[in-house]
């Protein structure tokens, strides 16, 4: 199957701060998807994002399939950004996803 | 818009009882996915159905079990309950054909084996 990395494994920002949540995988992947888990374990879906580029408001996020990367960006952090972000994707049409490791957010205000 | 729903939210169990949990995919999804999160840990793969038939099969201990039903919800299946199983269980529905196979994740089950 496919390997997923995530970088950096940990961040801490003063809210207000922007941050970059990078995402590498070792094989093509069918599609790429971020989620934010909040503390209470709950997987939030923020991006579907195969290619190219997505913006839902402070959050953006961008795939380079062929250069097998994703990005994703916060802007202008908030405490309740805090949680770990993972990606995800399957290597085939409806497959199974692979998660990274997961980034751990911590947001102080 | 109609989510994934899991149940129950919570469960307790003792070591070597058994425990089933439910999934009930968005409607007209055709897919689900059941996943294994441990503490500290990203999510697993355990097994997936497609129109009711098994379609792939990750690291599920042979103590679990999982089948679709003909109203597409899901069950898992675990016997024989040890303290490693302790963790979030998610269930994530997708509709095959769709123009994005995006898996919509549920808020998962949360079992505890003491």
């Amino acid at each position: 199957g496919i390997q997923v990395e995530q970088s950096p494994p940990d961040l801490i920002l003063q809210e207000g701060a922007n941050s970059t949540l990078r995402c590498n995988f070792s094989d093509s992947v069918n599609n790429l998807q971020w989620f934010h888990q909040n503390p209470w374990g709950q997987l939030i879906n923020l991006f579907y994002i195969p290619s190219g580029t997505k913006q839902n408001g402070r959050l953006s996020a961008t795939t380079v399939a062929t250069e097998r990367y994703s990005l994703l960006y916060i802007s202008s952090s908030q405490t309740t950004d805090s949680g770990v972000y993972f990606c995800a994707g399957p290597n085939t049409n409806a497959g199974k996803s692979t998660f990274g490791d997961g980034t751990t957010l911590t947001v102080k205000p | 818009a109609a989510g994934v729903i899991q149940s129950p939210r919570h469960l307790i169990k003792e070591k070597r009882e058994t425990a089933t949990l439910k999934c009930y995919p968005i409607p007209r999804h055709d897919t689900v996915y059941w996943y294994q999160q441990g503490p500290g840990q990203d999510p697993q793969f355990l097994i997936s159905f497609y129109e009711k038939m098994q379609s792939d099969k990750g690291s599920i201990p042979d103590r679990f079990s999982a089948q679709q039903f003909s109203d597409y919800h899901s069950e898992l299946n675990m016997s024989s309950l040890e303290l490693g199983d302790s963790a979030l269980y998610f269930c994530a529905s997708s509709l095959l054909l769709a123009s994005t196979d995006t898996q919509y994740f549920g808020p998962g089950t949360r079992l505890t084996v003491l």
